[in-house]
């Protein structure tokens, strides 16, 4: 199992900018969410999704939007850059949970400049 | 508001120094404790889940334990290897699976 893959490991944008990044599992996880990590903010969730079809909005959604027509994957499109989204991106996903918070497993990343 | 507090920021060690991390929090019904280690450059990596008070987990030098108010992760003669960012997350009963992390601890283990 190849676990949570991302791509690409590194991008620079200019203010502006549309990009997706990518991020795909193979567990066959319900549950797959986006985080961003800045410096002294510690992980923020972005938007989440408990299944295919269904997703919703996490803690720091504006600019960024999501979808998930699979099980398997579950882009992150950054509609227009700005230097705010510069951060490193994470990826993670997990069974569904039920009475307990399920484990969650994260992606290598994405780094993310945008000038 | 869902409360996730590690302390300290940063923890400096010498090779063999044991010490401990605290993850203190505040949630309305928690569903679980999560600790992940992270190296630079890296995605979080899991390590342990605790669900009740007084559960502990153990791996290797590490020992996790859980309170009603706060967690700790032992690390016992900690090794240079060991040195990472340790992160603390918790899950809770209003919030499906949805996790609030805390802002981890840097620690640095010289030989």
């Amino acid at each position: 199992n190849a676990g949570v893959t991302q791509t690409p490991k590194f991008q620079v944008l200019k203010t502006g900018q549309s990009m997706t990044l990518q991020c795909a599992q193979d567990m066959n996880h319900e549950y797959m969410s986006w985080y961003r990590q800045d410096p002294g903010m510690g992980l923020r969730l972005i938007h989440y999704s408990v299944g295919a079809g269904i997703t919703d909005q996490g803690e720091v959604p504006n600019g960024y939007n999501v979808s998930r027509s699979t099980t398997e994957d579950f882009p992150l499109r950054l509609l227009s850059a700005a230097p705010s989204q510069t951060s490193v991106y994470f990826c993670a996903s997990s069974w569904g949970g039920g009475v307990y918070t399920d484990t969650q497993y994260f992606g290598p990343g994405t780094r993310l400049t945008v000038l | 508001e869902d409360q996730v507090t590690q302390s300290p920021e940063a923890l400096r060690l010498q090779e063999g120094e044991s010490s401990s991390l605290n993850c203190s929090y505040t949630v309305s019904g928690l569903r679980g404790l999560f600790w992940y280690r992270q190296d630079p450059g890296k995605g979080p990596e899991f390590l342990f889940t605790l669900y009740s008070a007084g559960e502990e987990k153990e791996k290797e030098r590490l020992k996790a334990t859980l309170t009603k108010k706060e967690s700790f992760l032992h690390i016992t003669a900690p090794k240079p290897e060991d040195s990472a960012t340790y992160l603390c997350a918790v899950g809770e009963k209003a919030a499906g699976n949805k996790l609030t992390f805390g802002g981890g601890t840097r620690v640095l283990v010289k030989p």
